[in-house]
């Protein structure tokens, strides 16, 4: 059964680098075509989607992070990661890691035919608690 | 970005009862729309996507619905297990967006 696992700083001071890795068990990050994803959750509030790694490399941010984050993934050693820059208190959140399921889905009419994928978040890490704070 | 709104962001009922919770897309998102539970203090599990798909070995008491703008998480016998907090995900642009989570309490 595929798990993933967060680790990385606690405890970050302001202006510093936030960097969190997951690591995948139980199966290859190469197999099933799947993507992975960051995500966080402030103290008691909602969740905040971050970023995807896609299984072709490709990432996509989200805009209001954009500038500050990067997410890559070191698939020899089966795992990705997490990099924010400038942190302030606001980054403070439980940072959870998860994969990216998708499934294909094809469409025809009288005029047209297409399709695509719909993408959910199937696995999840345990998630880890960072705090920003001198 | 697309707002996601959910309604009620909290909900109290008894065992066995029958709840609906909305979510509404401020553009239309097809069904690009997913459902996830989160259980206090842990990660949050898919519970249906692509609006009305149920995630193999979630109970079929979940029921999705709806497109375009408008849809709906049902429980049709809300069991112990549910009073958790429910969160919707749009997957049609980016960023992917959440609503704000409604939260299941016992009457």
């Amino acid at each position: 059964q595929l798990q993933l696992q967060e680790s990385g700083s606690g405890l970050v001071k302001p202006s510093q680098t936030l960097s969190l890795t997951c690591a995948v068990s139980g199966g290859s990050m190469n197999s099933g075509g799947h993507s992975w994803s960051w995500l966080r959750q402030p103290p008691g509030k909602g969740l905040e989607w971050i970023g995807y790694i896609y299984h072709s490399g490709s990432t996509y941010y989200n805009a209001s992070l954009k500038s500050r984050v990067t997410v890559s993934a070191d698939r020899s050693r089966n795992q990705f990661s997490l990099k924010l820059t400038s942190v302030t208190a606001a980054d403070t959140a439980v940072y959870y890691c998860a994969r990216v399921s998708s499934v294909p889905y094809y469409y025809t009419s009288e005029n047209s035919a297409g399709g695509g994928y719909y993408y959910y978040l199937d696995v999840w890490g345990k998630g880890t608690t960072v705090t920003v704070s001198s | 970005d697309i707002q996601m709104t959910q309604s009620p962001s909290s909900l109290s009922a008894s065992v066995g009862d029958r709840v609906t919770i909305t979510c509404r897309a401020s553009q239309s998102i097809d069904t690009y729309l997913n459902w996830y539970q989160q259980k206090p203090g842990k990660a949050p599990e898919v519970l249906i996507y692509a609006a009305s798909i149920l995630q193999r070995g979630v109970p079929a008491r979940f029921t999705g619905s709806g497109s375009g703008t408008d849809f709906t998480l049902t429980i049709s016998s809300v069991q112990l297990e549910d009073f958790v907090t429910f969160y919707c995900e749009q997957t049609y642009s980016f960023p992917h967006t959440f609503g704000q989570g409604t939260k299941l309490e016992i009457k």
